[in-house]
């Protein structure tokens, strides 16, 4: 099971971009990188998934290197309600047991 | 389509007592996972499932049991419960094997005194 390491904690200004990196050495050949948002008292949310190189949607972009040892949310100009916990998630085939690392709070003010 | 539906929301309990947390998803999803997030903490796997009648155990499953009789529910039992089991719970659901996106639920948050 890949074991995932993140910053527990970033502060940001609203309108700056922020770049949350988590660090996954033994990441195994089928695992997918997903990133999840969590408010407090509600479930993670679904940010964005990649397996390599950029993925980029409405919200945000995911940067994976060759190697995938590593991979960066980046959220561009946050606001006030993007104060919340991030989580990345490595997790592979069917049948694997997807474990959450500690996560990075993401502090935004005004 | 409701996604996942935890109930309850909220029960507390005394310790040795045992109670089912209800999971049920209408999205005919066949993976399901049941995870527990205490305060201040991050989310920890305690079973999750691949298809009715395959259940698995995740990092922390003792003191807790599952069935998966069918697709749509993943119920949790907590067997003699103690303080150390006061926390959030949340159960979640996906359909794409590959690590895919998880759909979770509201979460029911257990009290244990």
């Amino acid at each position: 099971l890949a074991k995932t390491t993140q910053p527990i904690s970033m502060d940001s200004y609203e309108g700056q971009e922020v770049n949350i990196t988590c660090s996954h050495n033994n990441i195994a050949t089928n695992d997918y990188i997903t990133w999840y948002q969590q408010f407090p008292s509600q479930g993670p949310r679904f940010i964005i998934q990649g397996y390599k190189t950029k993925v980029k949607n409405e919200v945000a972009s995911l940067f994976i290197p060759a190697d995938r040892k590593s991979s960066t949310l980046s959220l561009p100009r946050v606001s006030l309600s993007d104060t919340a916990v991030y989580y990345c998630l490595v997790g592979g085939p069917a049948g694997t047991a997807l474990i959450f690392g500690k996560g990075t709070t993401l502090s935004v003010s005004s | 389509n409701a996604g996942v539906t935890q109930t309850p929301k909220f029960r507390i309990l005394k310790i040795g007592q045992s109670m089912t947390l209800q999971c049920t998803q209408d999205m005919n999803h066949n993976y399901m996972y049941w995870y527990r997030q205490d305060p201040g903490m991050g989310l920890k796997l305690i079973y999750y499932s691949v298809g009715a009648g395959i259940t698995d155990k995740g990092e922390v499953p003792n003191g807790y049991n599952v069935s998966r009789s069918t697709t749509e529910d993943f119920p949790l039992r907590l067997e003699l419960a103690a303080p150390s089991q006061t926390s959030v719970y949340f159960c979640a659901s996906s359909y794409e094997p590959l690590g895919g996106e998880l759909f979770f639920g509201e979460g029911s948050r257990l009290t244990v005194l």
